[in-house]
């Protein structure tokens, strides 16, 4: 069964400055997916950025990026030029390439981040 | 865009009672899922759909059912409402095949609280 873990269940950083959220994982998986979801207060969860296990290369989107490495099993949110709009949940999650019916989300515990002034 | 829709945001029932959440996906999404979330534990999977009338288990279904009746709807059944089962309930969806298309997109959540 896979793991993912979220070390860091609150977080704050200072508007315009950058901040980097932590989730490692653990699976005996080759191909894999992995994924960082942000939950705002009282609003729906949306997807921030997908890497996959395959490629090399960070993913990244806009002031998003991820540092993924793969043999350490750490994948990580650099969210860079913070504003008071990225506040919000934080959840790392894996799913492992499709076999059978559907594929699976494994979810951390979360970050709660706070942008402030 | 996708559009994943849920009937209430918050809901408030007796112990006993029998309780549905229902579930909307407006993309002809193939695959349809429920999660529970609650401080601390993250998002874990109650049961999934990836056809119509077709179900799994997730990690945790004990006191729940769920029913997929027509491709875009998905309903999370809580046969006797406990107050364990108070939490925020979460329904996602996703295209089904691979690659991007096993991305899941969430509905707003609903807030069910049993007394």
């Amino acid at each position: 069964a896979q793991t993912v873990t979220q070390s860091q269940p609150e977080m704050s950083v200072q508007e315009a400055e950058t901040v980097t959220l932590s989730c490692t994982y653990d699976t005996s998986e080759n191909n894999y997916y992995l994924f960082w979801y942000k939950q705002p207060p009282s609003r729906q969860m949306i997807l921030v950025i997908r890497q996959e296990a395959y490629k090399q290369q960070n993913a990244t989107e806009n002031r998003f990026s991820v540092n993924f490495q793969k043999a350490a099993k750490s994948f990580s949110l650099k969210i860079s030029d913070s504003q008071l709009g990225d506040t919000a949940m934080y959840f790392c999650a894996f799913m492992k390439q499709r076999t059978g019916t559907a594929s699976k989300l494994t979810f951390g515990t979360g970050t709660r981040l706070q942008v402030t002034l | 865009d996708v559009k994943v829709t849920q009937s209430s945001r918050y809901l408030v029932k007796r112990t006993g009672e029998k309780v549905f959440l229902e579930c909307v996906q407006d993309m002809d999404h193939e695959n349809m899922f429920w999660y529970r979330q609650d401080p601390g534990l993250g998002l874990r999977l109650i049961y999934f759909s990836y056809d119509v009338k077709m179900k799994e288990k997730g990690d945790i279904p004990e006191g729940y059912s769920v029913s997929r009746e027509k491709k875009e709807r998905f309903s999370l059944i809580l046969e006797s409402a406990s107050t364990n089962q108070t939490s925020m309930y979460l329904c996602a969806s996703s295209l089904g095949g691979t690659g991007s298309q096993e991305t899941q997109y969430f509905g707003p959540g609903t807030r069910l609280l049993v007394l």
